[in-house]
């Protein structure tokens, strides 16, 4: 399979813990994006890379949230100190410059 | 800022029924315009896009849309549906030229009765 993708699909975890995410998305798609999608909306935008360059961030990521792309290959999304609040579908996508881009299936944070 | 506005959020019809979703934007520039479909289960794909050139856009498995830029609409139609097209879908726009993030629609779920 050569689409998007990403890692867990589901995590569960408890309030006040760490959790890190992982996308790789397709390859040699410069521009990678994280979404989140809580139930009966659509995704909301979170931040964007161009190749290894962190160029936009929502103000929907507070400070607990960063996101890195290293080598500009895969992504990680991490967020510290979990709240109630972050439960949602995490979903990355990728595409190449200034055309449609191709979704994973997302991962599914739940925090207890 | 751009914002996206699907007008049903769930709708039921039977097969062989046609569908029309609305979708309407609020930028007044120019746009890219997407529709992406989510199977239960499955991730998002593209069913079609406008970038430039004719406004009626056709799409996979049946699908088309139009874009009428007087009305900032892109509504989705298909002229029979099937039990295989239940699913939620998202009306999207973004900027050309510019970072290609996507602003989205609330969805609408689609359930199609055999």
């Amino acid at each position: 399979d050569t689409g998007v993708s990403q890692d867990p699909r589901h995590k569960i975890t408890k309030r006040g813990q760490n959790v890190t995410f992982r996308c790789d998305p397709i390859s040699e798609h410069n521009r990678l994006y994280w979404y989140r999608q809580t139930l009966g909306q659509g995704p909301e935008f979170l931040t964007y890379f161009q190749n290894e360059a962190q160029l936009e961030k929502s103000r929907l990521l507070s400070d607990r949230f960063s996101a890195e792309r290293p080598k500009g290959s895969f992504s990680t999304l991490e967020i510290q100190r979990t709240e109630q609040g972050d439960s949602a579908m995490y979903l990355c996508a990728s595409s190449p410059l200034d055309t449609e881009a191709f979704f994973g299936q997302g991962t599914r944070l739940t925090v207890v | 800022a751009q914002s996206v506005s699907q007008h049903n959020h769930h709708v039921i019809l039977s097969e062989a029924a046609s569908l029309e979703l609305g979708c309407n934007y609020s930028y007044g520039g120019t746009v890219n315009l997407f529709w992406y479909v989510q199977y239960p289960g499955q991730h998002l794909q593209l069913l079609l896009k406008y970038f430039s050139g004719d406004p009626l856009v056709k799409g996979i498995k049946g699908f088309e849309a139009e874009f009428i830029k007087s009305k900032f609409s892109f509504n989705l139609r298909k002229p029979s549906v099937q039990w295989s097209d239940t699913a939620e879908y998202f009306c999207a726009v973004n900027e050309p030229g510019n970072t290609g993030k996507l602003i989205f629609g609330q969805g609408t779920t689609l359930q199609v009765k055999p």
